[in-house]
C-alpha cells in the first residue's frame, strides 16, 4: 500500500507570493491533517479534513486554508507569504477522524520564503 | 500554544545508557500517542496508550501513562545510534479532538 505523498517536496518563494501543496493520503485513509513545523515551535496543528468537510483548526491566520477532494486528497493554500511562513509542512493521514487513529505523515513539503 | 510540554529539550547520552523523556499535559487526555522523527525525516507512529497507568513494551522502549492521564514518559534501556531522533508525544484536544503534539525532545546518541 503506497504511503502519503506530498508535493512539491521542496519549494522556494517571495515574500507576498501564495502557494499550494498538496497531498494524497493512504488510499482508503479519509482523514487529512496539516502540521506546520518549525525549529522553535514544533508541530503546529493547522487544520483537518474528513471526507471532504474541515473538522478541526489550530490558531493560524486566515491565509492559511485548505480543502479536500471527494477522493480523499487535498491541498493547503497559504495567500501572502511571509518570512515567518518557512517551514515543513507535514500531512498526515488516517482512517478515522478523531482520537482513535494513528497517523501516517508524508516526507513534507519544504516551504522556503525569501 | 502548546498545551502539552515535553522535557527534557535536548539529551545527548554515550551509547548504552538510558533515555527518558517526559510529556505533561494541561489537561486530562483520553489517550496519548508516541511518535518519533529521524533527522531530515517525518515523524512515524510508535504506539497508543488508552488506560490509566497503562505501561507498554517495545523492545527497549517502554511507555507509561500516568494514573491522572495527564501525563506519560517514554524509557530507552541501553540507547543505540539508531535511536536518534525526536521523540514527540500527542494527544487529542477539543470537542472534535484534534491531534496536538507536545515539544519533542531531541536524542543525540554518541558511540
Amino acid at each position: 500500500k503506497a504511503g502519503v505523498t506530498q508535493t512539491p517536496r521542496y519549494l522556494i518563494k517571495t515574500r507576498g507570493q501564495q502557494v499550494t501543496l498538496s497531498c494524497s493520503p493512504i488510499s482508503g485513509h479519509r482523514s487529512v491533517s496539516w502540521y506546520q513545523q518549525t525549529p522553535g515551535q514544533g508541530l503546529q496543528f493547522l487544520f483537518e479534513y474528513f471526507s471532504e468537510t474541515q473538522r478541526n483548526k489550530g490558531n493560524f491566520p486566515g491565509r492559511f486554508s485548505g480543502r479536500q477532494f471527494s477522493n480523499s486528497r487535498s491541498e493547503m493554500n497559504v495567500s501572502t507569504l511571509e518570512l515567518g511562513d518557512s517551514a515543513l509542512y507535514l500531512c498526515a493521514s488516517s482512517s478515522t477522524s478523531g482520537d482513535t487513529g494513528e497517523l501516517f505523515f508524508g516526507e513534507g513539503s519544504r516551504l522556503t520564503v525569501l | 500554544g502548546q498545551q502539552v510540554m515535553q522535557i527534557p529539550q535536548y539529551q545527548h547520552v554515550q551509547e548504552g545508557e538510558d533515555f527518558t523523556t517526559y510529556c505533561n499535559s494541561s489537561t486530562t487526555l483520553s489517550n496519548i500517542q508516541w511518535y518519533k522523527q529521524r533527522p531530515g525525516g517525518h515523524p512515524v507512529f510508535l504506539i497508543q496508550l488508552v488506560k490509566s497507568g497503562e505501561v507498554k513494551k517495545q523492545k527497549r522502549l517502554t511507555f507509561q501513562f500516568g494514573e491522572a492521564k495527564k501525563n506519560s514518559s517514554l524509557h530507552i534501556t541501553a540507547t543505540q545510534t539508531t535511536d536518534v531522533g525526536t521523540y514527540f508525544c500527542a494527544g487529542p484536544r477539543g470537542a472534535t479532538n484534534k491531534l496536538i503534539f507536545g515539544t519533542g525532545t531531541l536524542l543525540a546518541v554518541q558511540p
